[in-house]
């Protein structure tokens, strides 16, 4: 079965650089949610989006923004990197109104120096 | 947003059941009780969820309390593979977010 694909797996940048990490949800799923997570630290949920609209925001930085496609890939831009931006960032997505679990990507482990 | 209680961490032996409890004691009406589990450098994952009866599927089983006041996730064959960190998490209805405690690490021994 088709799972959440997120890429890329690796990312290193320098301080104050962008990066840019890609979310392909389930096929038909209609809902995507970011998560960051540190070091030794539990997922933080930094922003969702259904249908292509923001539905919920977190503890998303300022530096950061999203937004979702009308192929339902969403995207998570990151500005002014800073090394404690260094982390797992997760995404999930499900189907609204559904019976089912959300399904979660494998990350993408970002690394700032 | 209701919170929920677990404990930090809990042993087991290999092929022996396992009970993992969650406090939920403000829960309301309409909060499903979700179980996601973390291993290592890995994505969570979904295990199980439900809304006021007991649940099973082919991972594990949810007991929920008669008040909904807590509920257990229960392993019914822990092997090795099962070692990992649980998360019990309440969601008032999909699409929203979850919100990650501190969850339970389970050690499983062979």
């Amino acid at each position: 079965a088709a799972g959440v694909i997120q890429s890329p797996r690796h990312l290193i940048k320098e301080k104050r650089e962008t990066a840019t990490l890609k979310c392909y949800p389930i096929p038909r799923h209609d809902t995507v949610y970011w998560y960051q997570q540190g070091p030794g630290q539990d997922p933080q949920f930094l922003i969702s989006f259904y249908e292509k609209m923001q539905s919920d925001k977190g503890s998303i930085p300022d530096r950061f923004s999203a937004q979702q496609f009308s192929d339902y890939h969403s995207e998570l831009n990151m500005s002014s990197l800073e090394l404690g931006d260094s982390a797992l960032y997760f995404c999930a997505s499900s189907l609204l109104g559904f019976n089912y679990g959300y399904t979660f990507g494998s990350g993408t482990r970002l690394t700032v120096v | 947003d209701a919170k929920t209680t677990q404990p930090n961490s809990m042993e087991s032996n290999e092929e022996e059941p396992v009970h993992l409890p969650c406090n939920h004691s403000t829960i309301s009406g309409t909060d499903y009780i979700h179980w996601y589990r973390q291993l290592p450098s890995q994505g969570p994952e979904y295990v199980i969820h439900g809304l006021t009866s007991n649940v099973n599927n082919r991972m594990a089983s949810l007991a929920i309390a008669e008040d909904r006041k807590s509920s257990t996730l229960i392993l019914h064959r822990a092997t090795l593979r099962d070692a990992a960190v649980y998360y019990c998490i309440l969601s008032r209805d999909y699409g929203q977010n979850f919100v990650f405690g501190p969850g339970t690490r389970l050690s499983v021994l062979p």
